[in-house]
């Protein structure tokens, strides 16, 4: 088990483009969740899933974000017409969620520039 | 809503001393706590948790937590500092149910002097 695995850990784009995080949670567990953080803030909630189904959206998340899990493995964020405030650090995180145990482990994240 | 506040964007202390970091939560339910670690462009590890059963908790790397219901905090401390203990660290909430999303304090930079 190699933890939580995102890809790209950097991506530098245009401002108007559309951009994909990819994210590879540790294989059983069941609850995938979508961070962003900006220097010097905590990470900020935007989405999390239950296997393949979306069951929380933060209003941070705007309609140019969208989050996919198929199958219940891996996930998607993707962000559509990137603006300069996107830019950010996108974390992801995932949980085997069982009685008490409800930990969360992050990835090391995908660091986002929008020039 | 939750919330959590974390006093002290900066704290410095020199090797060998106490570290104390502190975490303020709100929360109309039993909360779910914990504490996380991040070290420059990392993602973030978990030091310890509380889940309701011991009100003091024990983590990773000698820190411990203590929660404190009537004070609403549940503050972050280690004996003796390290000098690779200097990093971020993040208090966050979570509940009512295992699971639910964290909500995060805006964090506290650790300095450690030798």
């Amino acid at each position: 088990d190699t933890g939580v695995s995102q890809n790209p850990r950097h991506k530098i784009t245009k401002r108007g483009q559309n951009v994909t995080f990819r994210c590879d949670p540790i294989s059983e567990h069941n609850r995938l969740y979508w961070y962003r953080q900006t220097l010097g803030q905590g990470p900020e909630f935007l989405t999390y899933f239950q296997n393949e189904a979306q069951l929380e959206k933060s209003r941070l998340l705007s309609d140019r974000f969208s989050a996919e899990r198929p199958k219940g493995s891996f996930s998607t964020l993707e962000i559509q017409r990137t603006e300069q405030g996107d830019s950010a650090m996108y974390l992801c995180a995932s949980s085997l969620v069982s009685g008490y145990r409800t930990e969360a482990f992050f990835g090391q994240g995908t660091r986002l520039t929008v020039v | 809503a939750q919330s959590v506040t974390q006093l002290g964007s900066h704290v410095s202390v020199s090797e060998g001393a106490l570290v104390l970091l502190r975490c303020n939560y709100s929360s109309s339910v039993p909360p779910y706590l914990f504490w996380y670690v991040q070290y420059p462009n990392q993602g973030l590890q978990l030091l310890l948790k509380y889940t309701s059963a011991a009100t003091l908790v024990k983590g990773i790397n000698g820190f411990e937590a203590e929660f404190k219901k009537s004070e609403t905090s549940f503050h972050l401390t280690k004996p003796s500092a390290h000098m690779s203990d200097a990093a971020e660290y993040f208090c966050a909430v979570s509940g009512p149910q295992a699971g639910t999303a964290l909500i995060f304090g805006k964090g506290t930079t650790l300095s450690v002097s030798s």
